[in-house]
């Protein structure tokens, strides 16, 4: 049974850097799929905010590109989240899944995390 | 960017009734990868349907999604009370980015 786990700080101070990692359990990241990440603010839909290979190959959304880098240790089966310069609008449930690129669903989902963007 | 449009937005029946839920897109979906998911409050989502049609592992057969081009549809044919969420369709065509629609929620009416 594949398995993610988000983990990072819940808070985060504005104009800091937004760290969380997704360990995953169950499956090799080196096997196969794209990884990705995607946030969901209170109340509100859900964005994709980016996917990452096993070889280090990203898909980032534009609306973000700027600030995101998402990286990959196959060494410990996880993958990593940095998006920078965060505001208050960044406030959201992150959640991290397997699939999305290369004509994949997302089809395993961690629990998400809350990371809150305040002073 | 493909721009899907989710309606309507709140969807009130009753247990027994069946649900339509329709996403259109703004272009056309590559290859109908086209996938519908279910949120209930704090948890995360739940993959249901994939291909525009095919079931996902343990996705019971009440689910049926439908659909291609700019036109999609996922029915739920009899509502038990555990299906009363939100719902969400994405598509994952091979270019990014990839994209949500905003949402319908079932609720019990």
């Amino acid at each position: 049974q594949v398995q993610l786990q988000e983990s990072g700080p819940g808070l985060v101070k504005p104009s800091e850097t937004l760290s969380l990692t997704c360990a995953v359990s169950g499956y090799s990241i080196s096997s196969g799929y794209y990884w990705g990440w995607i946030r969901q603010p209170p109340g509100k839909g859900l964005e994709w905010i980016g996917s990452i290979y096993h070889s280090g190959s990203t898909y980032y959304n534009p609306s973000l590109k700027s600030r995101v880098t998402i990286s990959v240790d196959t060494s410990k089966n996880q993958f990593s989240l940095k998006l920078s310069s965060v505001t208050a609008a960044d406030t959201a449930v992150y959640y991290c899944a397997r699939g999305g690129v290369g004509a994949t669903p997302f089809d395993y989902w961690g629990q998400g995390t809350l990371v809150t963007v305040s002073s | 960017e493909i721009v899907l449009t989710q309606s309507p937005g709140t969807l009130s029946l009753s247990p027994g009734e069946r649900a339509t839920l329709s996403c259109r897109a703004s272009q056309s979906v590559i290859s109908s990868y086209l996938a519908w998911y279910q949120q209930k409050p704090g948890q995360a989502p739940r993959l249901l349907i994939y291909g525009a049609s095919s079931r996902a592992t343990g996705i019971p057969d009440r689910f049926s999604g439908s659909g291609s081009g700019t036109d999609f549809t996922l029915t739920i044919s009899r509502l038990e009370p555990e299906d009363f969420a939100v719902y969400y369709c994405q598509q994952y065509g091979s270019s990014p980015p990839l994209t949500f629609g905003g949402g319908t929620k079932v609720e019990i009416k």
